[in-house]
């Protein structure tokens, strides 16, 4: 079966543009998460879709950030205007039960550069 | 939110040897869990931990469940270059709405030498 698939892989932009992360979960997962790693920290939780419904959104840092799973298939996470700090890779993962942990797979994440 | 204190941040060794690195918390978890990231990937489970004072092994790794739950440790022995990469441990409350939800600690490089 594929994997959790992200786009882009990289991701460069300036100071105050949007960007829109995509991730596609393994097909049939009902759970998805949004994690994010700063440079050199822990992978911290952003946020948990249970089909297309937010779960736990607690982990959003602000309302800069836009996350949406329509239909319950794929999910964007849009930063807009991004800012320097927003820098870090964006992780996504998903699972089929909702004892997290129980085959969820990590997609390999995009790296978000504001420059 | 709930910390996870990773150490050591880093290790470089050669290769054959043993590594050891852990991880404390001042929240109690019901899981933990240990995943390994190789570059440009996703982090990959490594081994699942739910019961305190458990010790699983996964070939030449072996984590244990700290008996208080606010701990963990794993040990790689002989280890081989394909060892390298950054470990991650992370741990799982359960219950409510956070079910599913994981922290992580801030990961342990691992360099192996030929």
């Amino acid at each position: 079966e594929a994997g959790v698939t992200q786009f882009p892989s990289h991701s460069v932009i300036e100071k105050g543009q949007t960007v829109t992360l995509r991730c596609d979960p393994i097909s049939g997962h009902d759970n998805l998460y949004w994690y994010r790693r700063v440079m050199g920290k822990e992978i911290k939780f952003l946020l948990h879709f249970v089909k297309e419904s937010k779960q736990d959104e607690s982990g959003m840092p602000n309302n800069r950030f836009l996350a949406e799973r329509t239909g319950g298939t794929y999910s964007t996470l849009k930063v807009q205007p991004a800012e320097l700090e927003d820098s870090g890779v964006y992780f996504c993962a998903s699972s089929l039960g909702g004892a997290g942990h129980y085959g969820y797979t990590f997609g390999s994440g995009t790296r978000l550069t504001v420059v | 939110g709930q910390q996870l204190n990773q150490s050591p941040q880093s290790m470089f060794i050669q290769e054959g040897e043993d590594v050891s690195m852990n991880c404390t918390s001042s929240s109690i978890f019901n899981t933990w869990l240990w995943y390994k990231q190789d570059p440009g990937e996703g982090p990959v489970l490594l081994i699942a931990l739910y019961k305190a004072g458990e010790l699983t092994s996964n070939g030449r790794l072996t984590a244990q469940f700290g008996i208080t739950r606010k701990d963990s440790f794993l040990n790689i022995s002989a280890s081989i270059p394909s060892d390298v990469g950054i470990y991650f441990c992370a741990g799982q409350l359960g219950g409510g709405s956070t079910l599913g939800r994981l922290y992580f600690g801030r990961g342990t490089q691992l360099t192996v030498w030929p």
